[in-house]
Parts: C-alpha cells; structure tokens; sequence
C-alpha cells in the first residue's frame, strides 16, 4: 500500500480565516480523494482530486467552500474556507490502489475551529 | 434507506470470545465490499476485501450474501488489541466508497 503523509496533523483556527491542508504520496497516483470526518460520525467524501483536471465536488461540496489544488500525481492540497466552528472535523485524503475501489488513506488533519 | 447500514454497537465481549458484525446495503448495483478498522482518533486501515461470497484472513472471516445485500464480519478468539471500530465499506463503481457509521468493538480482560 502507498505511504501518505498530511499536514497539519492538527489545528485550532479562528472563525473567518482559511486553513490548506497538505497530502503527499510516496508513489504516482492518478486519483485522490478528500473527506471529512465529524465528530461520531463516518466519512464523507469532499471531492476527488485528479491530476490535471478540476476536481469533482460531492453534493453539499463546493469549490469555493474547498479549494483543491492537484499539481502532480504525488501531492494535493484541500483548503477550509471561511471557517466556523461547524467546519470542526477530521480531514482526510486517501488514494486509489486501483484494485476494485480499495482506497488508502492518510493520517488524517484534525482541525478545531473556535 | 440508508446506503450502508451498521449496528453501532458498541458490543463488549471478554477475550477469546466470537463476535459477528452485519452490514446492509441498498445499492444492488454494488461491485465490492471492504471491512475497515479504525481505531480512536486515528484513520481507517483496510482490514479485509470482499469481491466474491467471502474471504477469510486468520481469525477475521467476512461473508457477502448479494441476495440479501448483506455482509458480515467473524472475529474469532477477539484479542484486547481488536478493540476498535468497524466500518463497512461499499464500492459501487466511479472510484466512489459508501461508509457506513462503523460498529465499536470493546474486547475486555
């Protein structure tokens, strides 16, 4: 499996200001994904990022809310916007294995917004 | 219906003791079927894959009926270390993983 890395691995930020989230694979990858995690609760996918295209947003998602940047195949990065205390959650991106949807993920960005 | 139903739980069993978890899911158009472990405050690792009627790894058997859209987890001789949380996982295609809100497993000396 690949090796994933994110940072922050936390964060406590004041409403109204914006945190970018970092995640780096050890090895090419064509997709990545980001979810959320709130608290007691299961993941929630944010949108896939792909190399070279514009990442595609779930519904509730929106691109201005999370920003993704996907410059090469090893690195992305998700932004929380305009954060409120709702926006309080495990962040988490993950990368296809390629073998019928098994998915990998990083150690996740735990974010408090006060 | 949810897409992806799990008992949360939590189920508390001793040591040495057999625990099954289900899971049910809605979409019969499912390809594949993962059990993923999460323990506290950390992220989920790929426990077991299920593409077929089943698969078993050591202690951990899982189960698919595609009749029923079902899916289940054996542990066998539940060790301290198990104690976690289980998410059932559904891939229906366009990379796309369902998760379901996870079962708690407390495994007590």
């Amino acid at each position: 499996s690949a090796v994933i890395s994110q940072k922050p691995s936390r964060d406590i930020c004041q409403r109204g200001t914006s945190l970018t989230i970092q995640c780096q694979v050890d090895s090419q990858v064509t997709m990545m994904f980001w979810y959320r995690q709130q608290p007691g609760q299961s993941l929630t996918l944010i949108a896939t990022a792909n190399q070279g295209s514009e990442a595609t947003y779930e519904s509730g998602f929106v691109i201005d809310k999370f920003p993704i940047s996907r410059p090469n195949l090893t690195f992305s990065t998700l932004t929380v916007s305009n954060m409120s205390p709702e926006d309080s959650s495990i962040y988490l991106c993950s990368v296809s294995s390629g073998q019928m949807g098994t998915q990998y993920f990083g150690p996740g960005t735990r974010l408090l917004v006060l | 219906r949810k897409e992806v139903e799990q008992d949360p739980g939590p189920f508390n069993v001793p040591e040495g003791a057999t625990v099954a978890f289900n899971c049910t899911y809605s979409n019969s158009a499912s390809q594949s079927f993962f059990w993923y472990r999460q323990d506290c405050r950390k992220e989920p690792k790929l426990l077991m894959s299920v593409y077929s009627s089943g698969n078993e790894d050591g202690r951990f058997t899982a189960q698919l009926n595609r009749a029923s859209q079902y899916i289940s987890l054996l542990i066998r001789d539940s060790k301290l270390s198990d104690s976690a949380t289980y998410l059932c996982v559904v891939y229906s295609g366009y990379s796309t993983l369902t998760f379901g809100k996870g079962t708690m497993l407390l495994v007590s000396p």
